[in-house]
């Protein structure tokens, strides 16, 4: 069973420029969660799709935006680029329903770097 | 809020056991986890508990949980070369994962 995909898995862009990341899940399961990893901040939630419908956000602005396809694809958009945006996207899947709802598991990442 | 601490470093001889401790403070969290990062790599789920149990195993593996002190261990027995990565424990918080900042085990032969 193949794992989480996330592509592209490398981005340059400079600043104010928009970014489109995606995030293919474990075959079966519905739910992607969203996660930034920077060497300052750890690991912060972003947000978390179900069903085509976000069911939870974390604390970042309005310029991340994300999505989820009939197919359970995900995307996330981040618009109008900071320096600070600069840093390793991570994308997790679960079945996001039931006793293994909980049980997230990763893809490797699209490491971003804004200049 | 929510806080999940680890010690940064750890370095251990190859052949010998690592304990890898986190503390949490969210009470209610039904699930606890251990996933470890190797460099330019993403996370890797390696093991979780149940809040109802004290402790599992699995092969080399062994998590600890001390509700009442809110105290998470992990052990890994023979710890090899290939064991060198950052170890993240993460407590589930109303559906999304906490983690704590992340333990760096070094393995020296």
């Amino acid at each position: 069973k193949a794992g989480v995909t996330q592509t592209p898995r490398y981005l340059i862009k400079t600043r104010g420029q928009q970014v489109t990341l995606s995030c293919s899940p474990i075959s079966g399961h519905r739910s992607v969660s969203w996660y930034q990893q920077t060497p300052g901040q750890g690991l912060q939630f972003l947000f978390e799709y179900f069903s085509e419908t976000q069911r939870n956000k974390g604390n970042f602005p309005g310029r991340f935006s994300g999505r989820q396809f009939s197919n359970s694809r995900s995307e996330m958009n981040v618009s109008t680029l900071e320096l600070g945006d600069s840093a390793l996207y991570l994308c997790a899947s679960s079945l996001g329903q039931g006793a293994s709802k909980n049980i997230q598991y990763f893809g490797a990442g699209t490491r971003l770097s804004v200049l | 809020g929510e806080d999940v601490e680890q010690s940064l470093f750890l370095s251990v001889r190859e052949g010998d056991s690592s304990v890898i401790n986190c503390t949490y403070t969210d009470s209610s969290s039904t699930y606890l986890y251990w996933y470890k990062q190797e460099p330019g790599a993403g996370l890797q789920l390696l093991t979780y508990i149940f809040s109802n149990m004290d402790m599992k195993q699995d092969q080399r593996l062994t998590v600890l949980l001390n509700k009442k002190d809110k105290h998470l261990s992990l052990r890994i027995a023979d710890t090899q070369t290939g064991d060198s990565a950052i170890y993240f424990c993460a407590e589930m918080d109303t559906d999304k994962l906490i983690f704590g900042t992340g333990t760096r085990l070094q393995v020296f032969p």
